[in-house]
């Protein structure tokens, strides 16, 4: 049960839009519609700001999207605000029927 | 109001065995598709989802550390044990417990998460 990929950094202004991605496999990632995504600020817990691939849990933002096409899955983010500023995480249910998580995306907005 | 807390030793020798609680509050783990999940972060490094268990019993685990994790709840107490045994310094790492709901086993839709506890593995 490998790590799914995801870029060590990203970076934006403000107000522009950037997209993290999210590789898996044809086991985990590409086989089912079930990723999430996670926001961690620097000595907090992470919350939970897409699931089920492109589903967004009551109170977050609509400038937080997601998607996927074949082994790879993206978190979108518009308007780039100064809070957004945190890691990322994706996670992915997988074939052996338990979850793995991505290794994380540091996200600096200029 | 739902709220996750994690318990339990802040330091603990190699080779011991590292017992942590989670109790849980405005919920009840005995809910239909209700879950329960440990997960792990290194210092300076990314999470690793450790384990989870339902209403039903029924638990998965960390295919690395299937052999040394056991989750447990006690409904009655509304609390979440994870036990990992044979400790060794690599498993210095914040803990974090975390509700998932969901229909399938074994997807983490983490929507509620208690803030952690520090555990050094350390003589």
């Amino acid at each position: 049960q490998s790590a799914l990929t995801q870029p060590a950094s990203v970076s934006g202004s403000p107000g522009q839009s950037i997209t993290i991605s999210c590789t898996g496999t044809s086991s985990d990632v590409g086989a089912y519609n079930f990723v999430s995504w996670y926001q961690q600020h620097p000595g907090k817990a992470p919350k939970l700001m897409i699931y089920d691939v492109s589903n967004r849990p009551s109170g977050v933002s609509n400038r937080f999207s997601g998607s996927k096409s074949g082994n790879t899955a993206s978190l979108t983010i518009s308007g780039l605000q100064a809070e957004d500023e945190a890691d990322y995480y994706c996670g992915s249910y997988t074939s052996s029927a338990t979850p793995v998580f991505g290794g994380g995306t540091k996200l600096t907005v200029l | 109001q739902i709220t996750l807390k994690e318990s339990g030793p802040t330091l603990v020798k190699p080779t011991q065995t590292l017992t942590l609680t989670c109790t849980l509050s405005g919920f009840s783990l005995s809910t239909s598709g209700m879950g329960v999940g440990w997960i792990r972060q290194p210092p300076g490094k990314a999470l690793e989802w450790l384990a989870l268990i339902y209403w039903d019993d029924d638990s998965r685990y960390r295919p690395s550390l299937k052999s040394r994790l056991t989750i447990t709840k006690d409904t009655s107490k509304n609390q979440v044990v994870l036990t990992l045994t044979n400790i060794d310094p690599v498993d210095t790492a914040t803990y974090y417990c975390a509700r998932s709901i969901t229909t399938v086993r074994g997807v983490m839709n983490f929507d509620y998460w208690g803030q952690g506890t520090l555990v050094t593995v350390s003589s």
